[in-house]
């Protein structure tokens, strides 16, 4: 079947460090990939996505590159902010998976210090 | 502005006690889903629904029910709660239910049944 890991939060890093969320995937076909940010309080926000092999997708400084022969789509940014404090979610679709559904990793806490 | 809106933002109510939390989208959106978001588990689709009068079950629609009667609505109503449906909701709207089209996420309801 389908399914997300990423890895455990939380994750505390000083402003304008490197962060790297490692995003892997089991799927059949060809899923499109997607990061989700979740601020305190609020509802998820889509934050980047790739739709096939190799693209990148990328928003506010943030990466992540869809590579089907790790099955990885490890979200990056080189230098957080405060503001990038929040959880993160990698997620896919499957167009084989009840019409889209979106299958959720466990998300991982991103907590910022300055 | 486009949002998904949900209603109420919070609730504590008791076990067997019948209950709706309201859901609506203003983008004339076909594709409108609800998840629960759970510690260790990320979210979880709990039933969908591809347009008016059109819904099915996601992966956990045990004690829920909901209807699309119109386009832009899609309650979810739990006849009877249970505290292990203690969680926070969330309702998500997006075009069409094709893999790559973003899903917008309402601000979610903090459901806690004693």
């Amino acid at each position: 079947g389908n399914s997300v890991t990423q890895m455990e939060g939380p994750v505390t890093l000083s402003e304008e460090a490197f962060l790297t969320i490692n995003c892997t995937y089991t799927a059949t076909g060809y899923p499109s990939l997607f990061w989700y940010v979740q601020y305190p309080g609020e509802g998820l926000q889509l934050l980047l996505k790739a739709t096939k092999a190799d693209d990148k997708g990328s928003n506010k400084g943030f990466e992540a590159t869809y590579r089907k022969e790790t099955t990885s789509f490890h979200l990056e940014k080189g230098s957080v902010q405060v503001s990038d404090s929040a959880v993160y979610f990698c997620a896919l679709s499957n167009s084989n998976n009840q019409g889209g559904k979106l299958i959720f990793g466990q998300g991982t806490e991103l907590s910022v210090k300055p | 502005e486009a949002q998904v809106t949900q209603n109420p933002r919070y609730l504590i109510t008791v076990t067997g006690k019948k209950l709706t939390v309201t859901c609506s989208q203003n983008m004339n959106h076909e594709y409108m889903s609800w998840y629960r978001q759970d510690p260790g588990l990320g979210l979880r689709q709990i039933y969908y629904s591809m347009n008016v009068e059109v819904t099915d079950k996601g992966d956990v629609p045990e004690g829920y029910k909901v209807s699309r009667k119109e386009k832009r609505n899609f309650p979810l109503i739990l006849e009877s709660p249970s505290p292990n449906q203690t969680s926070l909701y969330f309702c998500a709207s997006s075009f069409r239910a094709v893999p790559a089209y973003e899903q917008y996420f309402g601000p979610g309801t903090r459901l806690t049944v004693t």
